[in-house]
């Protein structure tokens, strides 16, 4: 059973360029959360999606935006880099939107902004 | 806003140690709380959920309890090894439409052979 499927794992841009990070949820899973881990902290959280449709979001600006596709895969966007937004995306998946289950994490995608 | 906290930020231990790690949440409306473990640069693998209604998980030399009126979960650890050295981090399901999970910062544990 395939779990949670991040890529790239390692990725280094530019300040002003764009990037985007691809998930694919566990197998059974519908809703997919991005968050964000900088060096010795906890994720914080950036959104969610669930049925294709962004369901709540952290305190993260507009320059973050996602994408869920039908087989549930979700894409995170992050525009204009800025040398803060390098730390380490993870994606979640989970079953349904309300609390129920549980989360299961990628590897996560270590970005450098330069 | 739900904030969570872990105590203590680090932790050495000698092997066979039985040791308790400590989170604390401030809004005892959640969903569920889960323990999680994450290795240098990996990502995060889940160790136990624990639902709202319940008071306790186990999974081998794992025990998490949760006590939702004083805003505190423990996980206890028998017999520590080695390989358990890594960072432990809960997190708290809760807020409107339960969309996000808080996270402490983590408790980084050392078990010396």
């Amino acid at each position: 059973d395939a779990g949670v499927t991040q890529s790239p794992t390692h990725l280094i841009k530019t300040r002003g360029q764009q990037v985007t990070l691809r998930c694919s949820p566990k197998s059974g899973h519908d809703t997919v959360s991005w968050y964000q881990q900088a060096l010795g902290q906890g994720p914080q959280f950036i959104f969610q999606y669930y049925e294709e449709e962004e369901r709540q979001r952290g305190n993260f600006p507009d320059r973050f935006s996602g994408h869920q596709f039908p087989n549930y895969s979700s894409e995170l966007n992050v525009n204009a880099l800025l040398l803060g937004d390098s730390a380490l995306y993870l994606c979640a998946s989970s079953f349904g939107n309300r609390g129920t289950t549980g989360y299961t994490f990628g590897s996560g995608t270590r970005l450098t902004v330069v | 806003k739900q904030e969570v906290t872990q105590i203590p930020a680090a932790l050495s231990v000698p092997e066979g140690e039985n040791l308790v790690l400590n989170c604390s949440f401030t809004d005892s409306a959640i969903y569920n709380l889960q323990w999680f473990r994450q290795d240098p640069g990996k990502g995060l693998t889940s160790l136990l959920l624990i639902q709202s209604s319940q008071r306790e998980q186990t999974s081998g030399r794992l025990n998490a309890s949760l006590d939702k009126s004083s805003g505190r979960s423990t996980l206890y650890i028998a017999a520590s090894q080695p390989g358990d050295s890594a960072t432990y981090l809960c997190a708290v399901r809760s807020g409107t439409n339960a969309g996000k999970s808080t996270f402490g910062d983590g408790t980084t544990l050392t078990v010396k052979p």
